[in-house]
């Protein structure tokens, strides 16, 4: 069965960095593309970032782009956000998740997220 | 960025009615949506996808319709269990978007 567990949130202040992780188990890791997706408390689903499952293709949200970095280890099943320049605005729970594409003519289509992982809060605060 | 704006944003309703949930986008997605559950305190759950496909082990009192910038999700015969906030989001082009959500509250 399929897994994603986020590890790493905490209390950061503003300007720090934090590095969050979600550890895939139950699916062919390298065969998916993946994203981030934070909540902010009692807001609404915010996309953060995606990569390709080779890791050659990556977006972000214009809210994060230059102070988030997405990553992905394919030998260790893993997936990665790095987050510098915290702000308080980016005080959330982030969820990886799962993504059903396709590939045609060299690229690739997002269609639906299928597994998100059960999250994990990042308190960004003096 | 392409908007999508769900309405109502709260709706209050009871066992056994049929309720229904309208995403717009600010422009043409195709059948580029999905809509997804969500309780409080948990990860939300994919419902629909590719704008009217169920997802495997969704019950069939969901359904979804659509294309282009009008979508729209039922449920047809409303349970306990389906008391929660649902979003949809498109997949057309980046940056991925999401509505602002429903939230469904028991009447």
């Amino acid at each position: 069965q399929v897994q994603l567990v986020e590890s790493g949130g905490g209390v950061v202040q503003p300007g720090g960095s934090l590095r969050l992780s979600c550890a895939a188990s139950g699916f062919t890791f390298s065969s998916y593309g993946m994203h981030w997706v934070r909540q902010a408390p009692g807001k609404g689903l915010e996309w953060v970032a995606f990569i390709r499952y080779d890791g050659s293709n990556k977006y972000y949200a214009d809210s994060v782009k230059g102070r988030f970095t997405i990553s992905r280890d394919n030998s260790k099943n893993t997936l990665y956000l790095q987050m510098n320049s915290l702000r308080a605005e980016d005080t959330a729970v982030y969820y990886c998740a799962k993504e059903q594409g396709y590939c045609s003519g060299g690229s690739c289509y997002s269609r639906y997220f299928d597994y998100w992982g059960q999250g994990t809060l990042v308190t960004v605060s003096s | 960025a392409i908007q999508l704006t769900q309405s109502p944003s709260s709706l209050s309703a009871s066992v056994g009615d049929r309720v229904t949930i309208t995403c717009r986008a600010s422009q043409g997605i195709s059948s580029a949506l999905a809509w997804y559950q969500q309780k409080p305190g948990k990860a939300p759950k994919l419902l629909i996808y590719d704008a009217s496909s169920l997802e495997s082990g969704v019950p069939s009192r969901f359904s979804g319709s659509g294309s282009g910038t009008d979508f729209t999700l039922t449920i047809s015969s409303l349970q306990p269990e389906d008391f929660a906030t649902y979003y949809c989001q498109q997949f057309n082009n980046y940056p991925l978007t999401f509505g602002q959500g429903t939230r469904l509250e028991i009447k």
